[in-house]
């Protein structure tokens, strides 16, 4: 149990194209999840929270109108990097927390490798 | 802040030996701890995690943490390593006063001399 998917596992696009990440809870009704972005041979930064029904949190620094959230449902997320650059490569990982735990465990999916030519 | 640190950024073992991976953390109140597994490319999984009760705790794969509270401390451990534990390791702390964010360190890369 507790599986949570990404689609695609890698994209590449050209500059100025959008791309849109979907984040799904394959077994499990999702309150909460969490976008994450690694650069190579770094650790995991919280890009933005989203909870399901209401306008995601993000962290200080991170451009909200670059990098769109929806939370439409208990089992899907979707990040859309718009007007994709160069610098936007990234390894884009999310997480859900599953609806009705007392602790605050998040379950990982296998992460988007961006690509901007 | 909370904070994790890892002060090791790279460590190397030959197979057989035993590991420690060092985490210190910064948190007003008991944390909730986890250490994760990334081989490269992949996603994120969870070896172990602690909420409260026993302080030395047992993950997958045969690593075991130990929760100590006096030195902040949430090490890794595991007795006899093999090739295939070859990835990099992240201690995190969950923030129960910040909607439950997961705060990771940078991270330790364990190589595995044959």
């Amino acid at each position: 149990g507790a599986v949570v998917s990404q689609h695609p596992s890698r994209v590449i696009c050209k500059s100025g194209t959008s791309v849109k990440i979907e984040c799904r809870s394959l077994d499990f009704q999702a309150t909460t999840m969490f976008w994450y972005r690694q650069f190579p041979k770094q650790s995991l930064m919280l890009m933005a929270t989203s909870n399901e029904g209401s306008k995601a949190t993000y962290e200080q620094g991170v451009e909200k109108d670059k990098f769109l959230i929806n939370h439409a449902s208990l089992t899907l997320s979707t990040l859309t990097v718009t007007s994709a650059h160069p610098e936007d490569s990234s390894f884009y990982i999310c997480s859900a927390r599953e609806k009705g735990l007392a602790y605050n465990e998040q379950f990982f999916g296998p992460g988007t490798r961006l690509t901007v030519l | 802040a909370q904070s994790v640190t890892q002060p090791d950024i790279h460590i190397t073992v030959s197979e057989g030996a035993s590991l420690e991976l060092r985490c210190n953390y910064s948190y007003g109140a008991t944390p909730y701890l986890f250490w994760y597994v990334q081989s490269p490319g992949q996603g994120l999984q969870l070896l172990l995690k602690y909420f409260s009760g026993d302080t030395l705790v047992q993950g997958i794969k045969g690593f075991e943490a130990e929760f100590k509270r006096s030195q902040s401390s949430f090490n890794l451990r595991k007795p006899s390593v093999h090739w295939s534990d070859a990835a990099e390791y992240f201690c995190a702390v969950g923030d129960m006063n910040r909607d439950d964010k997961i705060i990771f360190g940078k991270g330790t890369r364990l190589h595995i001399l044959p």
